[in-house]
């Protein structure tokens, strides 16, 4: 069974600043994906970024990294230069060899000025 | 392009009742799913479609049907409403699911906001 942990209910950042947000995984499926989505307050779940298991290299996306540590089962995302606009929940998700997105429990962002 | 479409946006149900969720894509995805989303939760996955007339449980099926007659629309039917099915629903569509690639992406539709009383 996959897994997926956020630690973090909350978060405040104040707004140009970078912030990183937690997330572990748990599988015994050799291959994977890793997801990050962001829900606003309009409800909408917006795809951020991806990475793979057998990717080598962390993932970006504009302002968005994914740190990928293989080894310790973890995929954080990093948000570079905060904006109010990511003031958001965000959603660590995961797939494995069963057509199913697993979730973790979110993190809510505040980007304050 | 739309990407994924949901109807209603918002539906107010009593006890018993019966309704239909649609959902539709135009970006010629294989692969559908029905995820609700219950307060302090991720989303769980309710049912799920892999093709044009197929269709799979998912973790938290009981109380639901679907369909997927068209390759691009995907049904989530509840026969009898009751308020454990209080609940936003979100559809989702991937162009396929060998993990670990980009392309099981999922992309989803806006929400539907379901009451039951």
């Amino acid at each position: 069974a996959q897994k997926i942990t956020q630690t973090q209910p909350g978060m405040f950042v104040q707004e140009k600043e970078a912030v990183t947000l937690d997330c572990t995984y748990d599988t015994s499926d050799p291959s994977y994906g890793l997801f990050w989505y962001k829900q606003p307050s309009s409800g909408e779940m917006i795809f951020l970024i991806y990475q793979g298991s057998y990717d080598q290299q962390n993932a970006t996306e504009g302002r968005y990294s994914l740190n990928f540590q293989k080894a310790r089962k973890s995929a954080n995302l990093v948000i570079s230069a905060s904006q109010l606009g990511d003031s958001a929940m965000y959603f660590c998700a995961m797939t494995g060899t069963a057509s199913k997105l697993t979730f973790g429990t979110g993190t809510r962002l505040q980007v304050t000025l | 392009n739309a990407g994924v479409t949901q109807t209603p946006k918002f539906r107010v149900l009593k006890t018993g009742q019966s309704m239909t969720l649609l959902c539709a894509q135009d970006m010629n995805h294989e692969y559908m799913y029905w995820y609700r989303q219950d307060p302090g939760m991720g989303l769980r996955l309710i049912h799920y479609s892999v093709g044009e007339g197929t269709t799979a449980k998912g973790e938290v099926p009981d109380g639901y049907n679907v369909s997927r007659l068209k390759k691009q629309n995907f049904l989530l039917g509840l026969e009898s409403a009751a308020p454990s099915q209080t609940s936003v629903y979100f559809c989702a569509s991937s162009y396929e699911t060998v993990a670990g690639r980009e392309s099981d992406t999922q992309y989803f539709g806006p929400g539907t906001r379901l009451t039951v009383l």
